[in-house]
C-alpha cells in the first residue's frame, strides 16, 4: 500500500518569498504523483501531476514540483508567493494499474499555506 | 463546460438515518470516484466506478454503497449514519479508470450528522 507524508501542517511565508511545501511518498511500485489545492469551502483543484518522463513538472499559477526517486520526494515550489496562494495544499499518490482494481488517490494530511503581507 | 456537479451542497441528518448523495461527472467522463474528507484531514478514497461497475473500494464499512447509472452519474449511499460520518463528501470524475488520468473534483456535499 502507498502512503504520503506532508511535512508541516502549516507553512507561513512572506508575500514575494519562496514557497516550499514538502511531500514524501511510500510506494512499492512506480507512482503517479499529484499536487492539489483546496480553497476554503471548495473542492480540490489539480496544480500539477507527474506520470512519466521529465522529473521537473510545471503546473498552474507558477507552481512546479520535482520527482526525486532516490529521495521518494515530490516537493512543491513557487519562486514568489502571492496573497492569492493562501490555501490548503494536498500531495497525493496513486499506483500504476496492475490490471485489476483501482485504489484511488492516497492523500497526505495537507499543508495550510499562510501568506504574510 | 460544466465541471463535476454534486447535490445537495449541505445537509444535516440524525444518527441512524440514511443519506443519498448525487454526482454528475464532466461530460465525456466515464469514471466516477467518491472520497470522504473529514475536517482537517486529506480526502480518503471510498469507491471508483467505471462503466457502471465498481472498480475499486477503499477501507470503508458496508454501510457505504454506491452505484453508477447509464448516463455515468453516480449516487453514494450511507446507511445507519454515525456521528463520525460527518464530513465533506467529494465526487471526482475522469475519462477512464487508469491511475494516471487527471481526476477532477466537485465542490462536495457537506454532511453533518447530529
Amino acid at each position: 500500500a502507498q502512503s504520503v507524508t506532508q511535512l508541516g501542517s502549516h507553512v507561513s511565508v512572506s508575500e514575494g518569498a519562496l514557497v516550499l511545501l514538502r511531500c514524501n511518498y511510500s510506494s512499492s511500485v512506480p507512482p503517479y504523483l499529484f499536487w492539489y489545492v483546496q480553497y476554503p469551502n471548495q473542492g480540490l483543484q489539480l496544480l500539477l501531476k507527474y506520470t512519466t518522463g521529465a522529473t521537473l513538472v510545471k503546473g498552474i499559477n507558477g507552481f512546479e514540483a520535482e520527482f526525486k526517486k532516490s529521495e521518494t520526494s515530490f516537493h512543491l515550489t513557487k519562486p514568489s508567493a502571492h496573497m492569492s496562494d493562501a490555501a490548503e495544499y494536498f500531495c497525493a499518490v496513486s499506483v500504476r494499474d496492475s490490471g485489476g482494481g483501482a485504489d484511488g488517490l492516497t492523500f497526505g494530511k495537507g499543508t495550510h499555506l499562510i501568506i504574510q503581507p | 463546460d460544466a465541471g463535476v456537479t454534486q447535490s445537495p451542497t449541505h445537509l444535516i441528518k440524525t444518527r441512524g438515518q440514511h443519506v443519498t448523495l448525487r454526482c454528475s461527472p464532466i461530460s465525456g467522463h466515464k469514471s466516477v470516484s467518491w472520497y470522504q474528507q473529514v475536517l482537517g484531514q486529506g480526502p480518503q478514497f471510498i469507491f471508483q466506478y467505471y462503466e457502471k461497475e465498481e472498480r475499486g473500494r477503499g477501507n470503508f464499512p458496508d454501510r457505504f454503497s454506491a452505484r453508477q447509472f447509464p448516463n455515468y452519474s453516480s449516487e453514494l449511499n450511507v446507511n445507519a449514519l454515525l456521528l463520525g460520518d460527518s464530513a465533506l463528501y467529494l465526487c471526482a470524475s475522469s475519462l477512464g479508470p487508469l491511475s494516471g488520468n487527471t481526476i477532477y473534483f466537485g465542490e462536495g456535499s457537506w454532511l453533518t450528522v447530529v
